[in-house]
Parts: C-alpha cells; structure tokens; sequence
C-alpha cells in the first residue's frame, strides 16, 4: 500500500497569510493526487485533482504542486471560511489511501 | 444539483451485519462508478469500497474484504453497502461518494453525502 504523510499535522495561522501543506507518498505516484477540505461535522470537500487542477467552483487562492512522490498545497490568503482539515489522497493505485490530515486553526 | 443521501447507520453489536443504502440524485447514475469511504471518530479518511458504473468491477480495501460487498441498482439509483461480521473497528461515519470522472479510474471524489453513523459495540 501507498503511505501518505502530511506534514505539518497542524498550523496555526491568521487571515490573510500564505499557508502551505505537504504530502509525501511512500512511492511514485506521478500527478495522482487530490487535495480534500473537511469542516467539523460535514463531508469532505474536493478541492484539488491531479495534483494541480482546479475542482470547479473552488476559490483560486487554493492551487496545488508536486509530482513524484512530493506534493503541496497552497492557501495564498487564507479566509476565515478556511480555517478546516486538509486531506491529501493518492489516485495512482488500489487500495485508495489518504494521508492523516492538516489541521488549520486560528492563530 | 447532485445529491447523495445516506441511510441505514445504528448501533449494532459486534459480529451482527448491517446494510447501508445511498439514494442517488442530479446525475446520470448509471455513468459514473461510486464508493464508499468511512471515517472513525476523530480519526482521517479510509477508503472502503468502490464498484464501477456498470456493476460489473468491484474492489475493497484489505480491512473489509471477505466481509463487506457493494452492490448498485441501475433502476432505483441507489448504491449499497452490506456489512457482515462487523467489528468494534468499524465504527465510524460512512460517506458515499461519487467518481470524478466515469471510468473507475482515477479516483477522485467529487461529491460525498452527509454521512451515516455505524457504531459496533455491545
């Protein structure tokens, strides 16, 4: 199975900075990659696919880079709706696997 | 808009099945493969189980395999999940959740439901 390991676990942050998260996969993965938002008590959120692709309707201070086994995912002014926990998951091969989290929080 | 609505969560004890049920909605059902993907309480994302739009593919994480299937039903568009021999493991919140794209890869999950718990327990 393909590890995910997200790094930081959690960040501290306020509105309007720049905040950035990893993933690293365990193995080559190319651009198989998605980058997921979930608020306390609701669903995931699609925001990235591809490692870089835009989900539609997803304000563009999200973007996403990487390729290989290194990827990020960049907030670029962080709002005060974005304050969630941030999933990476790879789409290279079965079985599915996530990496652990991000979790953003008010500084 | 599409909709994804789950039913059929509860407590059940240890050893005993459950099926879970997702009610389809906004979308041409029979395109598109569907999964489901759980969530232990306050823990991260698992993915459980997909099956491809047809039927006809089907494929489970190791941790469910053997006692877990996935079925759909092209007419009432509806997607299940029948769970045996669950263990206390299996708890937590179960989302269905849709393909990104129709082929059975890759794997995006472009929309999820709201969820149905599942607590195994006695």
């Amino acid at each position: 199975d393909i590890q995910m390991t997200q790094s930081p676990s959690s960040v501290s942050a306020s509105v309007g900075d720049r905040v950035t998260i990893t993933c690293r996969a365990s193995q080559v993965i190319n651009s198989w990659l998605a980058w997921y938002q979930q608020k306390p008590g609701k669903a995931p959120k699609l925001l990235i696919y591809a490692a870089s692709s835009l989900q539609s309707g997803v304000p563009s201070r999200f973007s996403g880079s990487g390729s290989g086994t290194d990827f990020t995912l960049t907030i670029s002014s962080l709002q005060p709706e974005d304050f969630a926990t941030y999933y990476c998951q790879q789409a290279n091969s079965f079985p599915l696997t996530f990496g652990g989290g991000t979790k953003v929080e008010i500084k | 808009q599409v909709q994804l609505v789950e039913s059929g969560g509860g407590v059940v004890q240890p050893g005993t099945s459950l099926r879970l049920s997702c009610a389809a909605s906004g979308f041409i059902f029979n395109d598109y493969a569907m999964h489901w993907v759980r969530q232990a309480p306050g823990k991260g994302l698992e993915w459980v189980a997909l099956i491809s739009y047809d039927g006809r593919y089907k494929n489970f994480a190791d941790s469910v395999r053997g006692r877990f299937t996935i079925s759909r039903d092209k007419f009432k568009n509806m997607v299940y999940l029948q769970m045996s021999s669950l263990r206390s493991d299996d708890t937590g919140i179960y989302y269905c959740a849709r393909n990104l794209v129709g082929a059975v890869d890759p794997v995006y999950f472009d929309y999820w439901g709201q969820g149905t718990l599942v607590t195994a327990s006695s």
